[in-house]
């Protein structure tokens, strides 16, 4: 079935340093690709996604990168800061995009930025 | 725009008791899920309806489990009897694509916690 994979489970980064969570996907229908933040008791937030006739897409210190033939794509996080510490879920749409699309959803990843 | 409104926040209960959480979607998100999301771990899918239809149900536990959207618009979630591995936060989304445009929003979700 769907299966979205994600690592690493926990990342320790110096403030000021890079991050990089790798996940890949199964269903190789899969075009569409968000990436959610989720901080300590709150919803999980939308911060970037990527569809599939996309290869990179940059937000400011955010960006991702999506390789089909691999099927995995990356978040990259460049000159972390204290408030980038949290849970971040990749995900994958795992038929093309509709109405009644579902999200399938990585195992997360806690990132903590050292001071 | 008003996002997804979900009650109670939070819920105690003791096991083999039965509980129910409201959902009330953004307005005109024909497609509504309910995830349940274990301490450290993804959300992962109980049940998807576009309007008032269920669309996946694979995932929901039937024998305890129970979610209706009678009108296409709120819907509850119902455990009856709760046991201890229930204790989650249970999220509601919801969805719109509307043509490149696909909004998908979490609600803050309900804590439930089964002693």
């Amino acid at each position: 079935g769907e299966n979205v994979e994600q690592h690493p489970s926990t990342l320790s980064v110096q403030e000021g340093d890079s991050a990089v969570i790798k996940c890949t996907y199964s269903d190789s229908a899969s075009n569409y690709f968000p990436w959610y933040k989720q901080e300590l008791g709150k919803r999980p937030q939308l911060i970037i996604d990527i569809r599939s006739n996309v290869g990179e897409k940059k937000d400011q210190r955010i960006a991702v990168t999506l390789n089909k033939t691999a099927k995995h794509f990356s978040l990259h996080i460049t000159e972390t800061q204290p408030e980038d510490s949290a849970v971040y879920f990749c995900a994958a749409i795992p038929r093309p995009l509709s109405s009644a699309s579902k999200i399938i959803f990585g195992s997360g990843t806690r990132l903590s930025i050292r001071p | 725009e008003a996002g997804v409104a979900q009650s109670p926040r939070y819920k105690i209960i003791e096991k083999r008791q039965s509980v129910a959480f409201w959902c009330n979607p953004i307005s005109g998100h024909a497609t509504l899920y309910w995830y349940q999301q274990i301490l450290g771990q993804g959300p992962k899918l109980l049940i998807q309806f576009q309007n008032n239809g269920v669309v996946d149900d694979s995932q929901l536990p039937k024998d305890r489990f129970s979610a209706e959207r009678l009108k296409g618009v709120d819907s509850t979630l119902k455990i009856q009897p709760a046991k201890l591995e229930d204790s989650a936060v249970y999220l509601c989304a919801s969805s719109l694509r509307q043509g490149d445009n696909y909004g998908y929003t979490f609600g803050s979700g309900t804590r439930l916690t089964v002693v």
